[in-house]
This record gives C-alpha cells, sequence and structure tokens, in this order.
C-alpha cells in the first residue's frame, strides 16, 4: 500500500515568511510524529499526534512552530517568520497505534527546508 | 529525559568484514530499541528492534544484541555489502513513553 507521502519535497523560502508543511501519514496510523534532522544528526523530535489532539509538543523549539490534524489524517507543520536557522529536512512518521515503549516508525521521504 | 549517545558517527569495512555500531542510553525505563537505515536522499526505515526482555535478536546478516546493566546496545552486521552502505540511527523509547529518542547516526562505508 501507500507509505507516508510529504509535501512539497522542496521549499525555498525568505527569511520571514510563512511555510507550510503537508504530512499524509498511511491510513489506519494514529499516532503521527514530526521530526527535524539537521545534516550530520538524528531525527530531532518536534511533536506527536494521537489522533486528532497534540499529545506531546514539547519537541516544538518556540512559538513560531504549529501543528494540527484536525481530522485524525492529514497533518500540516506551519512556521511562522521563518529563519535561517529553521533551514533542515522535516520529516513526518506515523504509527500503527500508539503503544508506549514499542513504535515503528513508518518515515515519509522528507520536506526539504531551505530559508534565504 | 532520555539521552541517546553513537558511536562511531563514521564506519569504513571492506566488502565481507563485519561492522559494530554501539549506543548508549540514558534512561533505565527505556525498553525498545529500534535500528533505521537510511540510505542516501531516501527516508529512514526500520531493520531490527528489540525489547528489554530479551538480550539479543537476529534476522540474517543483521543481530542486535542488548545489555539492560551497562544501558547499551549494539548493531552487529557481518558479511558487509556494498548495499549496506548507509547511516544507520539506533533509537531508545522509555516505557511510559510513545516518543523515540534518537542517536545521532553512523555513515557505514562498505567498499567492494
Amino acid at each position: 500500500g501507500a507509505g507516508v507521502s510529504q509535501t512539497p519535497s522542496n521549499k525555498v523560502t525568505e527569511k520571514g515568511k510563512y511555510v507550510e508543511l503537508r504530512c499524509d501519514p498511511i491510513s489506519g496510523h494514529t499516532a503521527l510524529y514530526w521530526y527535524r534532522q539537521s545534516l550530520g544528526q538524528g531525527p530531532e523530535f518536534l511533536i506527536y499526534f494521537q489522533g486528532t489532539g497534540a499529545a506531546d509538543d514539547s519537541g516544538l523549539p518556540n512559538d513560531r512552530f504549529f501543528a494540527v490534524r484536525p481530522e485524525g489524517s492529514v497533518s500540516t507543520l506551519k512556521i511562522q517568520r521563518t529563519e535561517r536557522g529553521d533551514s533542515a529536512v522535516y520529516l513526518c512518521a506515523s504509527s500503527p497505534m500508539a503503544l508506549a515503549g514499542a513504535n515503528e516508525q513508518f518515515f515519509g521521504p522528507g520536506t526539504r527546508l531551505t530559508v534565504l | 529525559g532520555e539521552n541517546v549517545e553513537q558511536h562511531p558517527s563514521t564506519l569504513s569495512v571492506q566488502e565481507g568484514d563485519s561492522a559494530v555500531i554501539k549506543c548508549t542510553y540514558s534512561d533505565s525505563a527505556s525498553n525498545y530499541f529500534p535500528w533505521y537505515k537510511q540510505e542516501l536522499g531516501k527516508r529512514p526505515q526500520l531493520i531490527i528492534d528489540i525489547r528489554s526482555n530479551v538480550g539479543e535478536k537476529k534476522d540474517q546478516r543483521i543481530a542486535v544484541t542488548l545489555n539492560k546493566t551497562a544501558k547499551h546496545f549494539s548493531l552487529h552486521i557481518t558479511e558487509t555489502q556494498p548495499e549496506d552502505s548507509a547511516v544507520y540511527f539506533c533509537a531508545a523509547e522509555t516505557g511510559g513513553s510513545y516518543i523515540p529518542t534518537f542517536g545521532r547516526g553512523t555513515s557505514l562505508i562498505v567498499h567492494p
């Protein structure tokens, strides 16, 4: 079946602009995660959804970052007033069900964000 | 929170040799330890995982070992092949969490 998809694959924007990154999880997966991956680093947790609600947003670096998942499927990561330091690959992952201590992550291909 | 350290950052081997990547974790409550492989320009994919109730798990040329007392776990790849070349990430997840903490990754290069 179809895997996790993300759009756009690449996004170039100017400092101070607003961007939206979209994630389509695997159908039926209730858990959805956003990560940020900088060059030479592992995925850094941003936010986790269980269904429609943000169960844990402790990884969001500041209030310029926000994410929604209004119908429990597609999610959008929103970044306001972008800064050059926001440049990274933003990965989305979904998981079939939220089991504490046993969540295989199915990753999307990522969105490469470049802030000029 | 959990802290995961991964070593080495780069590992270069000849085809047919074995490769070992090691990770340590800080939270003794962690009980799930997956390993992901990320080929250049592609998404991370799970290759093997282990839960804290076992000490070793094998899948063909890949094995993972876990030492709960020392809080470290390792990935072992035998008979390496050029297609094993990729970045490998370890992760740890605690029993009360739904969120894995990833290591910084190991770039494995297998020379033909």
